[in-house]
């Protein structure tokens, strides 16, 4: 089935380590997203990319970092996990950018 | 200030009720977009509609409706005769002309439909 996958589907981290989550679409959608899903916070965009190779910050970029070396790709990684970063993260992508976004299933991080 | 309100944190009715979830937005382009997902228990985002600022013509499909006044920056959802598997957390969202058309969500309406 054509969609986004995400990994892992859920983790738990030791404060100050790093880890990447993983995000790979198979719609050849040009732009893809980050997002981090918060209670009562709704979701909020970390970096986003409009296409392959560019990337950009999004509303809390703070503390992630993210590439797109190619179209399906667009890995997440925290560089030194902190416990505020624990959070329900979902990528997502969209033919373009005024287009209705897809979703992957999340991945549910806890960082102690 | 928040850019899309959705005022109603939580709303329970009983099944086969009507109800509207309320959305209100603020921006200053005049080419934007909204946008109404679902998300039920299982976890994932569902789309369910986008509608863009030039076009205010309300939209049915079967038992959901949207009403869209830009004389009052607002965006409702209305579900008619609710079932059980409407649950959900529904958000509703934002895309700007000037902001790169990068999605602005409101901190979503939890449903409770009750049998």
């Amino acid at each position: 089935t054509a969609g986004i996958t995400q990994a892992p589907t859920s983790q738990i981290l030791a404060a100050g380590r790093s880890m990447t989550l993983r995000c790979t679409q198979d719609m050849r959608h040009n732009a893809m997203y980050w997002y981090r899903q918060d209670l009562g916070l709704g979701l909020r965009l970390i970096h986003y990319s409009n296409t392959a190779g560019t990337t950009g910050k999004g509303e809390v970029p703070d503390g992630y970092s993210v590439s797109r070396a190619n179209t399906d790709d667009f890995p997440l990684t925290l560089a030194s996990a902190v416990p505020s970063q624990t959070s329900v993260y979902f990528c997502a992508s969209s033919e373009e950018g005024l287009q209705p976004q897809h979703f992957g299933d999340g991945t549910r991080l806890s960082i102690l | 200030a928040q850019k899309v309100t959705q005022a109603q944190t939580e709303i329970s009715v009983v099944e086969k009720e009507d109800v509207t979830l309320d959305c209100v937005y603020e921006t200053r382009d005049t080419t934007y977009y909204l946008f109404w997902y679902k998300q039920p228990p299982s976890g994932e985002l569902v789309f369910l509609i986008r509608r863009n600022s030039f076009d205010e013509q309300n939209e049915i499909s079967g038992r959901y409706s949207w009403n869209f006044q830009k004389s009052t920056s607002s965006f409702n959802f209305t579900i008619t005769a609710s079932q059980v598997v409407d649950s959900a957390v529904y958000f509703c969202a934002l895309s700007e002309a000037n902001s790169n058309y990068q999605l602005i969500w409101g901190a979503g309406t939890k449903l409770i439909i009750k049998p």
